[in-house]
């Protein structure tokens, strides 16, 4: 039982080249997540998909787009990498209802130069 | 909107010492609050999570409150060891399966 994987686990890029995260969870569940985590700043909510078919916007949005593939698979895009977006990406995952503890992968550590 | 504060942010302590960690939020309206365990390089660890209507929630050697009024949670570690070396994340759940997150304390146990 993998839980949630991520791929790649350490990425960089060059400002203004775009590049596909990768997450699953392998515990059907119905709730998907992607977080961004700063030093200073701790995790902020970028996307999240309450199930399979929707997504909506988190706290920090901007610069990202997302895909809800199939109930395993949430991927995060960013269509052209700014320093800004240098950060370590954790995807995670809910059961969608009731105490809906989150279950996190471990991590992307993304630098753009 | 929710802010979550944890103090303190670091702590260092020697091991077999029992320990509190706090945590504050400024909504009250919150649907539940857990707290994760983060080591080195890794993702979180869910520890506890405590539903609105609770009080607290104990696992081996570590329990959990919430007052919920005064908008504030407190861990507490009994008999530290080493291996609690880790910073411990306070979240609470604001609305739909959003979580907002605290920035964490760091804690060192010595041996």
């Amino acid at each position: 039982n993998a839980g949630v994987t991520q791929t790649p686990k350490f990425q960089v890029l060059k400002t203004g080249q775009s590049m596909t995260l990768q997450c699953a969870q392998d515990m059907n569940h119905n709730s998907m997540y992607w977080y961004r985590q700063d030093p200073g700043m701790g995790l902020r909510l970028i996307y999240y998909s309450a199930s399979e078919g929707t997504t909506d916007k988190g706290e920090v949005p901007n610069g990202y787009n997302v895909s809800r593939l199939n109930k395993r698979e949430f991927s995060l895009r960013l269509e052209s990498a700014a320093p800004s977006q240098t950060s370590v990406y954790f995807c995670a995952s809910s059961e969608g209802g009731g105490p809906d503890t989150q279950y996190f992968g471990p991590g992307t550590r993304l630098t753009v130069l | 909107k929710q802010e979550v504060t944890q103090i303190p942010a670091a702590l260092s302590v020697p091991e077999g010492e029992n320990l509190v960690l706090n945590c504050s939020f400024t909504d009250s309206a919150i649907y539940n609050l857990q707290w994760f365990r983060q080591d080195p390089g890794k993702g979180l660890t869910s520890l506890l999570l405590i539903q609105s209507s609770q009080r607290e929630q104990t696992s081996g050697r570590l329990n959990a409150s919430l007052d919920k009024s005064s908008g504030r949670s407190t861990l507490y570690i009994a008999a530290s060891q080493p291996g609690d070396s880790a910073t411990y994340l306070c979240a609470v759940r604001i609305g739909y399966s959003t979580l907002t997150f605290g920035k964490g304390t760091m804690l060192l146990v010595s041996p």
